[in-house]
């Protein structure tokens, strides 16, 4: 059974910081890997989607990196905003494109 | 011209939780509203008739207690979609039926994805 973990649970930083959300987890037989934004009472936002073949998307301030063989995908925010404050949730869709694992979430906070 | 709005246009959501679609008419009332699904290269197909403050009407296959429709005024219906699973994932699309006549307006659609 998949697992995923994110960590930190929360992380508070001062706007203009570069900082790194992480996501672990168990079962490398993967399909994608996605990273979402989500803002209190709202849907989810997709922001990067790294294929199974790939090691890195790009969007604007935001990278994410997906090592397979070490269980490890990282979200790399460059110069934070205030406006980026929400919680962040990586989501891993197993090798069959079945029901996605998602993690408990990194809930950031930029202040001005 | 007669308008009809849907929010959210379109919504990602984790298996499991429930989903809430609204459709509205802007500038003028409806008593009936409907509501149809398209997965992709498919037609429409209709899911219910939705009556101001009565109970909707569903199609044959459409599981009333999954997909849950509320009429509450002339202007406004909501679906929700009850503890949806990524098979739920397709677009929903409402339409409103003008008072005393046979026009339907159709919304633009909301695209689900459950994952």
């Amino acid at each position: 059974k998949q697992e995923v973990t994110q960590i930190p649970a929360a992380l508070s930083v001062p706007e203009g910081e570069n900082l790194v959300l992480n996501c672990s987890f168990t079962d490398s037989a993967i399909y994608n890997l996605q990273w979402f934004r989500q803002d209190p009472g709202k849907g989810l936002t997709s922001l990067l989607l790294i294929q199974s073949s790939q090691r890195e998307q790009t969007s604007g301030r935001l990278n994410a990196s997906l090592d397979k063989s070490s269980g490890r995908s990282t979200l790399y925010i460059a110069a934070s905003q205030p406006g980026d404050s929400a919680t962040y949730l990586c989501a891993v869709k197993p090798w069959d494109a079945g029901k996605s694992t998602f993690g408990d979430g990194t809930t950031l906070t930029v202040k001005p | 011209g007669a308008v009809v709005s849907q929010h959210p246009s379109r919504v990602i959501c984790k298996s499991g939780t429930s989903v809430k679609i609204e459709c509205r008419s802007l500038d003028f009332q409806a008593t009936t509203m409907f509501w149809y699904r398209q997965f992709p290269k498919q037609s429409l197909m209709l899911m219910a008739t939705s009556n101001e403050g009565s109970k909707a009407t569903y199609e044959q296959g459409v599981e009333k207690d999954k997909f849950l429709i509320n009429h509450a005024s002339l202007t406004l219906s909501t679906l929700t979609v009850t503890s949806a699973h990524p098979e739920d994932s397709s677009f929903y699309i409402c339409s409103a039926r003008v008072v005393g006549t046979e026009t339907q307006y159709f919304g633009p659609g909301t695209r689900l994805l459950v994952l």
